[in-house]
Protein backbone atom coordinates (compact mmCIF):
# COMPACT_ATOMS: atom_id res chain seq x y z
CA UNK A 1 0.00 0.00 0.00
CA UNK A 2 1.30 3.22 -1.32
CA UNK A 3 -0.54 5.72 1.33
CA UNK A 4 -3.25 8.15 0.63
CA UNK A 5 -3.16 9.68 -3.10
CA UNK A 6 -4.70 12.57 -3.95
CA UNK A 7 -4.76 13.70 -8.14
CA UNK A 8 -4.67 16.53 -9.10
CA UNK A 9 -1.55 17.74 -7.41
CA UNK A 10 -1.91 21.44 -8.40
CA UNK A 11 -4.92 23.08 -10.36
CA UNK A 12 -5.16 26.27 -11.54
CA UNK A 13 -8.36 27.94 -12.78
CA UNK A 14 -10.51 30.78 -13.50
CA UNK A 15 -13.09 31.96 -11.42
CA UNK A 16 -16.29 31.02 -12.17
CA UNK A 17 -15.12 27.55 -12.89
CA UNK A 18 -15.64 23.89 -11.55
CA UNK A 19 -13.01 21.68 -10.16
CA UNK A 20 -12.99 18.24 -8.90
CA UNK A 21 -10.44 16.29 -6.80
CA UNK A 22 -9.82 12.90 -6.05
CA UNK A 23 -8.75 11.10 -2.60
CA UNK A 24 -7.58 7.40 -3.18
CA UNK A 25 -7.83 6.51 0.60
CA UNK A 26 -5.40 3.80 2.31
CA UNK A 27 -7.45 0.75 1.56
CA UNK A 28 -9.53 -0.80 4.15
CA UNK A 29 -9.64 2.52 5.85
CA UNK A 30 -12.95 2.92 6.44
CA UNK A 31 -12.63 6.32 7.60
CA UNK A 32 -12.37 9.90 5.25
CA UNK A 33 -11.73 13.07 5.67
CA UNK A 34 -11.75 16.25 3.50
CA UNK A 35 -9.61 19.23 5.15
CA UNK A 36 -8.29 22.91 3.88
CA UNK A 37 -5.36 24.32 4.52
CA UNK A 38 -4.28 28.14 3.61
CA UNK A 39 -0.87 29.71 3.65
CA UNK A 40 -0.11 30.51 7.54
CA UNK A 41 -2.36 28.31 8.90
CA UNK A 42 -3.38 24.37 10.03
CA UNK A 43 -5.20 22.44 8.37
CA UNK A 44 -8.92 23.11 8.69
CA UNK A 45 -11.66 20.15 8.94
CA UNK A 46 -14.25 19.90 6.23
CA UNK A 47 -16.41 16.79 5.71
CA UNK A 48 -16.10 13.22 6.88
CA UNK A 49 -17.30 10.03 5.52
CA UNK A 50 -17.44 6.81 7.34
CA UNK A 51 -17.57 3.99 4.37
CA UNK A 52 -20.32 5.52 1.83
CA UNK A 53 -22.02 7.96 4.59
CA UNK A 54 -21.30 11.89 4.54
CA UNK A 55 -21.55 12.33 8.53
CA UNK A 56 -20.67 15.67 9.39
CA UNK A 57 -20.13 18.96 7.57
CA UNK A 58 -18.34 21.91 9.15
CA UNK A 59 -19.56 25.20 8.46
CA UNK A 60 -16.36 26.26 5.72
CA UNK A 61 -18.16 24.25 3.31
CA UNK A 62 -20.58 26.22 1.36
CA UNK A 63 -23.29 25.17 -0.83
CA UNK A 64 -20.97 25.51 -3.92
CA UNK A 65 -18.87 22.64 -2.26
CA UNK A 66 -19.66 18.90 -2.51
CA UNK A 67 -18.11 15.82 -1.39
CA UNK A 68 -19.39 12.48 -2.30
CA UNK A 69 -17.40 8.87 -1.82
CA UNK A 70 -19.61 6.46 -3.80
CA UNK A 71 -19.16 2.77 -2.55
CA UNK A 72 -17.25 3.92 0.12
CA UNK A 73 -14.14 3.46 -1.97
CA UNK A 74 -12.47 6.99 -3.26
CA UNK A 75 -13.83 10.24 -2.57
CA UNK A 76 -14.44 13.35 -4.85
CA UNK A 77 -14.65 16.74 -3.95
CA UNK A 78 -16.21 19.62 -6.26
CA UNK A 79 -16.33 23.13 -5.73
CA UNK A 80 -18.56 24.89 -7.97
CA UNK A 81 -18.63 28.47 -9.33
CA UNK A 82 -14.57 29.07 -7.79
CA UNK A 83 -13.87 32.03 -5.95
CA UNK A 84 -10.67 33.45 -5.17
CA UNK A 85 -10.98 32.57 -1.37
CA UNK A 86 -11.07 28.94 -2.28
CA UNK A 87 -7.71 29.31 -3.59
CA UNK A 88 -5.82 26.61 -0.79
CA UNK A 89 -4.17 23.17 -0.23
CA UNK A 90 -6.69 20.42 0.33
CA UNK A 91 -5.99 17.68 2.23
CA UNK A 92 -7.29 14.01 2.44
CA UNK A 93 -6.83 12.08 5.26
CA UNK A 94 -8.01 8.87 5.32
CA UNK A 95 -7.97 6.46 9.12
CA UNK A 96 -9.66 3.06 10.20
CA UNK A 97 -12.85 2.22 11.91
CA UNK A 98 -11.81 2.46 15.52
CA UNK A 99 -12.90 4.82 18.45
CA UNK A 100 -9.46 6.85 17.60
CA UNK A 101 -7.36 6.02 15.11
CA UNK A 102 -3.91 7.98 13.91
CA UNK A 103 -5.34 9.76 10.55
CA UNK A 104 -2.93 9.42 7.53
CA UNK A 105 -2.63 12.36 5.37
CA UNK A 106 -2.18 12.35 1.33
CA UNK A 107 -0.09 15.25 -0.46
CA UNK A 108 -2.96 17.40 -1.54
CA UNK A 109 -3.77 19.60 -3.99
CA UNK A 110 -3.35 23.00 -4.03
CA UNK A 111 -5.91 24.95 -6.07
CA UNK A 112 -5.37 28.48 -7.19
CA UNK A 113 -8.03 30.29 -8.25
CA UNK A 114 -7.28 33.03 -10.62
CA UNK B 1 -15.28 24.14 20.95
CA UNK B 2 -11.34 22.77 21.22
CA UNK B 3 -8.81 25.44 20.52
CA UNK B 4 -5.07 24.64 19.54
CA UNK B 5 -2.46 27.45 20.20
CA UNK B 6 1.26 27.52 18.92
CA UNK B 7 2.70 30.60 20.26
CA UNK B 8 5.91 30.19 18.35
CA UNK B 9 5.24 30.18 14.71
CA UNK B 10 8.89 30.25 13.96
CA UNK B 11 12.34 28.30 15.58
CA UNK B 12 15.81 27.54 14.55
CA UNK B 13 17.87 25.22 15.98
CA UNK B 14 21.94 23.91 15.30
CA UNK B 15 22.03 20.10 14.14
CA UNK B 16 22.62 18.13 17.02
CA UNK B 17 21.30 20.76 19.46
CA UNK B 18 18.02 19.97 21.43
CA UNK B 19 14.83 22.14 20.70
CA UNK B 20 11.38 22.38 21.99
CA UNK B 21 8.01 23.55 20.56
CA UNK B 22 4.95 24.45 22.54
CA UNK B 23 1.37 23.85 22.13
CA UNK B 24 -1.70 24.73 24.47
CA UNK B 25 -4.81 24.13 23.63
CA UNK B 26 -8.53 24.42 25.27
CA UNK B 27 -11.04 21.79 25.86
CA UNK B 28 -13.76 20.52 28.39
CA UNK B 29 -13.67 17.29 27.63
CA UNK B 30 -11.64 14.61 29.83
CA UNK B 31 -10.73 12.25 27.20
CA UNK B 32 -8.97 13.28 24.06
CA UNK B 33 -5.93 12.70 22.51
CA UNK B 34 -3.08 15.21 21.06
CA UNK B 35 -0.80 14.77 18.45
CA UNK B 36 2.45 15.98 16.46
CA UNK B 37 2.12 16.03 12.98
CA UNK B 38 5.27 17.44 10.73
CA UNK B 39 4.81 19.03 6.99
CA UNK B 40 8.45 19.38 5.51
CA UNK B 41 8.37 21.56 2.23
CA UNK B 42 6.21 20.31 -0.31
CA UNK B 43 5.62 17.04 1.32
CA UNK B 44 2.64 15.59 3.01
CA UNK B 45 2.49 15.53 6.69
CA UNK B 46 3.26 12.76 8.80
CA UNK B 47 2.78 11.56 12.52
CA UNK B 48 5.71 12.67 14.68
CA UNK B 49 3.70 11.44 17.97
CA UNK B 50 0.95 10.97 20.17
CA UNK B 51 -0.31 11.35 23.09
CA UNK B 52 -3.52 9.39 25.71
CA UNK B 53 -4.56 11.98 27.67
CA UNK B 54 -5.44 9.39 30.08
CA UNK B 55 -2.01 8.37 29.96
CA UNK B 56 -0.04 9.98 32.60
CA UNK B 57 3.67 8.64 30.91
CA UNK B 58 5.36 10.78 28.33
CA UNK B 59 4.98 9.44 24.45
CA UNK B 60 8.11 9.32 23.04
CA UNK B 61 9.23 8.22 19.82
CA UNK B 62 13.41 8.00 19.32
CA UNK B 63 14.73 11.38 18.88
CA UNK B 64 10.64 13.04 19.93
CA UNK B 65 9.23 12.99 23.11
CA UNK B 66 6.15 15.10 24.77
CA UNK B 67 6.14 17.26 27.93
CA UNK B 68 2.35 16.35 28.76
CA UNK B 69 1.32 18.59 31.39
CA UNK B 70 -2.90 17.89 31.51
CA UNK B 71 -3.76 20.29 34.56
CA UNK B 72 -2.21 23.28 32.32
CA UNK B 73 -3.06 22.34 29.14
CA UNK B 74 0.07 21.66 27.60
CA UNK B 75 1.99 19.47 25.00
CA UNK B 76 5.36 20.29 23.83
CA UNK B 77 7.46 18.59 21.72
CA UNK B 78 10.87 18.20 22.16
CA UNK B 79 13.36 16.97 19.20
CA UNK B 80 16.68 15.53 20.62
CA UNK B 81 19.73 15.63 18.14
CA UNK B 82 18.52 17.71 15.64
CA UNK B 83 18.97 16.51 12.12
CA UNK B 84 18.91 18.59 8.64
CA UNK B 85 15.84 16.44 7.75
CA UNK B 86 13.41 17.82 10.73
CA UNK B 87 13.06 21.35 8.95
CA UNK B 88 9.33 21.26 8.51
CA UNK B 89 6.42 22.74 9.48
CA UNK B 90 5.22 20.80 12.96
CA UNK B 91 1.72 21.29 13.60
CA UNK B 92 -0.01 20.33 17.30
CA UNK B 93 -3.59 18.46 16.85
CA UNK B 94 -6.18 17.79 19.28
CA UNK B 95 -8.82 14.84 18.86
CA UNK B 96 -11.92 14.43 21.27
CA UNK B 97 -13.59 11.84 21.81
CA UNK B 98 -16.59 13.49 22.81
CA UNK B 99 -18.80 15.54 20.22
CA UNK B 100 -16.29 16.19 17.86
CA UNK B 101 -15.13 12.92 17.43
CA UNK B 102 -14.09 12.48 13.70
CA UNK B 103 -11.85 15.57 13.48
CA UNK B 104 -8.55 17.25 13.89
CA UNK B 105 -8.14 20.59 15.38
CA UNK B 106 -5.02 22.37 14.33
CA UNK B 107 -3.00 24.50 15.71
CA UNK B 108 -0.99 27.09 13.12
CA UNK B 109 2.16 25.39 13.29
CA UNK B 110 5.69 26.01 13.40
CA UNK B 111 7.81 26.19 11.34
CA UNK B 112 11.38 24.86 12.33
CA UNK B 113 14.35 24.91 10.60
CA UNK B 114 17.64 22.69 11.94
CA UNK B 115 21.31 24.81 10.64
CA UNK B 116 23.76 22.86 9.74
Amino acid sequence: DTGVSQNPRHKITKRGQNVTFRCDPISEHNRLYWYRQTLGQGPEFLTYFQNEAQLEKSRLLSDRFSAERPKGSFSTLEIQRTEQGDSAMYLCASSEDRAVQTQYFGPGTRLLVL
Amino acid sequence: AQTVTQSQPEMSVQEAETVTLSCTYDTSENNYYLFWYKQPPSRQMILVIRQEAYKQQNATENRFSVNFQKAAKSFSLKISDSQLGDTAMYFCAFYGSGGSNYKLTFGKGTLLTVNP
